[in-house]
């Protein structure tokens, strides 16, 4: 079965330096999201990302973090200056389109996450 | 506000025994419901959602989930509980286009 593969599975950076986690989504899913879980607590969404823009953004998701997909295959996050409190897992999920009309109810696939340390 | 609340944190119960794990939610409209697993280090896992339809949702691994609309509530059930069920359980519902998750229900189940 298709997974969602991240890398790397555990980045460490000193604050104030600039991150960036890849994701590759299953190979024929148009969607894409970021979410992260703090040690502990619940799973927070971040970002959605469709045909090259941004569909949707939480509060979390401020300048200091940007998505791109850079080729047909990854997808990225970038914290351009990490901050202690974005220690956290991030997950990259995914998901597929099935006809126009009911767009949105297909199931998020999951990758593994990077758990990313900030120092 | 939307909001999905999973009231327990933990839920305890013995292999072959019925298991049921929570979740209430407040979200505009007529959202998407759904359940996923999280294994420890893995990342969350689909386990079945609701869209329309027959209110009792039948899902991967044997579970199955009930919706009901009066309640708002989405409980995830399962008749007989295995060991290897243990894990940590998400409710999440997709109102628009995020999805908003619960902060999570523990399962462990006893030998």
């Amino acid at each position: 079965e298709p997974e969602v593969t991240q890398t790397p599975s555990h980045q460490v950076t000193q604050m104030g330096q600039e991150v960036i986690l890849r994701c590759v989504p299953i190979s024929n899913h148009l969607y894409f999201y970021w979410y992260r879980q703090i040690l502990g607590q619940k799973v927070e969404f971040l970002v959605s990302f469709y045909n090259n823009e941004i569909s949707e953004k939480s509060e979390i998701f401020d300048d200091q973090f940007s998505v791109e997909r850079p080729d047909g295959s990854n997808f990225t996050l970038k914290i351009r200056s990490t901050k202690l409190e974005d220690s956290a897992m991030y997950f990259c999920a995914s998901s597929s389109r099935q006809g126009v009309s009911i767009v949105g109810n297909q199931p998020q696939h999951f990758g593994d996450g990077t758990r990313l340390s900030i120092l | 506000a939307q909001s999905v609340a999973q009231p327990e944190d933990q839920v305890n119960v013995a292999e072959g025994n019925p298991l049921t794990v929570k979740c209430t939610y407040s979200v505009s409209g007529n959202p998407y419901l759904f359940w996923y697993v999280q294994y420890p280090n893995r990342g969350l896992q689909f386990l079945l959602k609701y869209i329309t339809g027959d209110n009792l949702v039948k899902g991967s691994y044997g579970f199955e989930a009930e919706f009901n609309k009066s309640q708002t509530s989405f409980h995830l059930k399962k008749p007989s509980a295995l060991v290897s069920d243990s894990a940590l359980y998400f409710c999440a519902v997709r109102p628009v286009n995020k999805f908003y998750f619960g902060s999570g229900t523990k399962l462990n189940v006893k030998p």
